[in-house]
């Protein structure tokens, strides 16, 4: 069966950097794009990033455009993404989700929650 | 971007009754290969989301019957002819047409 396990989460500083990862087993990893999503505290989803199933294109949100980077390791069925100036208002759990057929993020890690504070 | 937005945003239901959730988006969600891709979520409380219809309509793999997509062009409905408890959570709409994706507010079921 399909299985996203994200990690990598925790509590960081303002300003500083931290590397998600998001492990992938039970399908074809270099077939499928991925994508990151987000959901501060209480609040609603916010798609961030997608990555194609080769790591020819990606997309960001206008919010983490610039301070995000989303990359993949295909040989070890592995999506990253890689935050650098962190700030408050990332605070959040950090989703993967899988780009199925017809556009759909068919399945979805448990998150890894971070926390951006001082 | 494309704004999607959920009403209501709040929905006590009885158990047993039908519940239906509207998502309507700023601009036509027909993609240029003449598919829209407006998908539903569901999140229970402290899960992650899970897929319910792509497509409009398309039901997911083991999703209960009782969960219908519906609409087209900017207006779509989610309907769940018969509410369990089990369907409590919040329902997300996503479009997925064009990028950036972006998802609606969110609906919250409750049970009355």
């Amino acid at each position: 069966q399909v299985q996203l396990v994200e990690s990598g989460g925790g509590v960081v500083q303002p300003g500083r950097s931290l590397r998600l990862s998001c492990a992938a087993s039970g399908f074809t990893f270099s077939s499928n794009g991925m994508h990151w999503v987000r959901q501060a505290p209480g609040k609603g989803l916010e798609w961030l990033s997608v990555i194609w199933y080769d790591g020819s294109n990606k997309y960001y949100a206008d919010s983490v455009k610039g301070r995000f980077t989303i990359s993949r390791d295909n040989s070890k069925n592995t999506l990253y993404l890689q935050m650098d100036s962190l700030r408050a208002e990332d605070t959040a759990v950090y989703y993967c989700a899988r780009w199925g057929n017809s556009k759909k993020l068919d399945y979805w890690g448990q998150g890894t929650l971070v926390t951006v504070s001082s | 971007d494309i704004v999607m937005t959920q009403t209501p945003l709040s929905s006590p239901v009885t158990l047993g009754q039908p519940a239906s959730i509207s998502c309507r988006s700023s601009q036509s969600l027909v993609h240029s290969d003449g598919n829209t891709y407006l998908s539903w979520l569901q999140q229970r409380p402290g899960q992650p989301p899970r897929l319910l219809i792509y497509k409009i309509s398309d039901r997911f793999s083991g999703v209960p019957d009782r969960f219908s997509g519906s609409g087209a062009g900017t207006d779509f409905t989610l309907k769940i002819s018969r509410v369990e408890a089990e369907d409590v959570g919040v329902y997300y709409c996503i479009q997925t047409t064009q990028f950036p994706h972006t998802f609606g507010q969110g609906t919250k079921l409750e049970i009355k």
